[in-house]
């Protein structure tokens, strides 16, 4: 079962503008991550942002964590070709040894 | 480069064959992660290793799914008499250590499973 919904499932926008991807999920966590997948790869980790986090940086990509709310969100700064992709949230379980994993927003850059 | 290798790719299947998937992970990798995917969807998790001991395969969908990783290093992922939903792509991912949820896991490209 999937607890992450992303939102918007898809999302199109041209080279140069920002792209804000959010992550909805339904139970208490430690950690959130965000993976990015192109098409016929695996998945690539982007990000780790912890419950007690409300805001992290790496590079073009701004994570956001409400947890009162229970979503994140994750931003991309002047948007390229290259970051044309599939982005995942994956969020931890208390009890066990899974990845909740959401079902991914589309992204596509028009250069 | 040292990444996390999966063979086959691509792997054709009748309906009702046994199929192996197999999984190198990153050298010294504690933690192995078996994922399904479906299209259009993200990972479903199958099953988790620490070493040699499989901790966790509450994700595995019937008794014809089983996996191994014997010598703490290598997987294989095997479905035995293979139904038509079983066609997804299969992910293996890798962790340097125990399983905290604080880690970020490092995926092969995944074998490809198409049942007919």
């Amino acid at each position: 079962s999937q607890q992450g919904e992303e939102d918007p499932q898809a999302l199109s926008i041209q080279e140069g503008e920002n792209a804000t991807m959010n992550c909805s999920y339904k139970t208490s966590i430690n950690n959130l991550q965000w993976y990015r997948q192109n098409s016929g790869r695996g998945l690539v980790h982007l990000i780790l942002i912890r419950s007690n986090e409300r805001e992290k940086h790496s590079g073009r990509l701004r994570v956001t964590l409400d947890t009162s709310k229970k979503s994140s969100s994750l931003l991309i700064t002047a948007s390229r070709a290259a970051d044309t992709a599939s982005y995942f949230c994956a969020t931890d379980a208390d009890s066990n040894y899974q990845l909740i994993w959401g079902a991914g927003t589309k992204l596509i850059i028009k250069p | 480069g040292a990444g996390v290798s999966q063979s086959p790719r691509y792997k054709v299947a009748k309906r009702g064959q046994d199929v192996a998937l197999r999984c190198d992970p990153i050298s010294g990798h504690v933690s192995l992660f078996w994922y399904q995917q479906a299209l259009g969807q993200g990972p479903e998790f199958l099953t988790y290793f620490q070493n040699e001991a499989q901790l966790d395969k509450s994700g595995l969908p019937s008794d014809r799914f089983f996996a191994e990783r014997p010598e703490g290093s290598v997987s294989t992922l095997k479905i035995q008499r293979t139904q038509q939903e079983d066609s997804a792509v299969y992910l293996c991912a890798s962790s340097l250590g125990r399983w905290r949820g604080n880690q970020p896991q490092h995926f092969g490209d995944g074998t490809r499973l198409s049942i007919l």
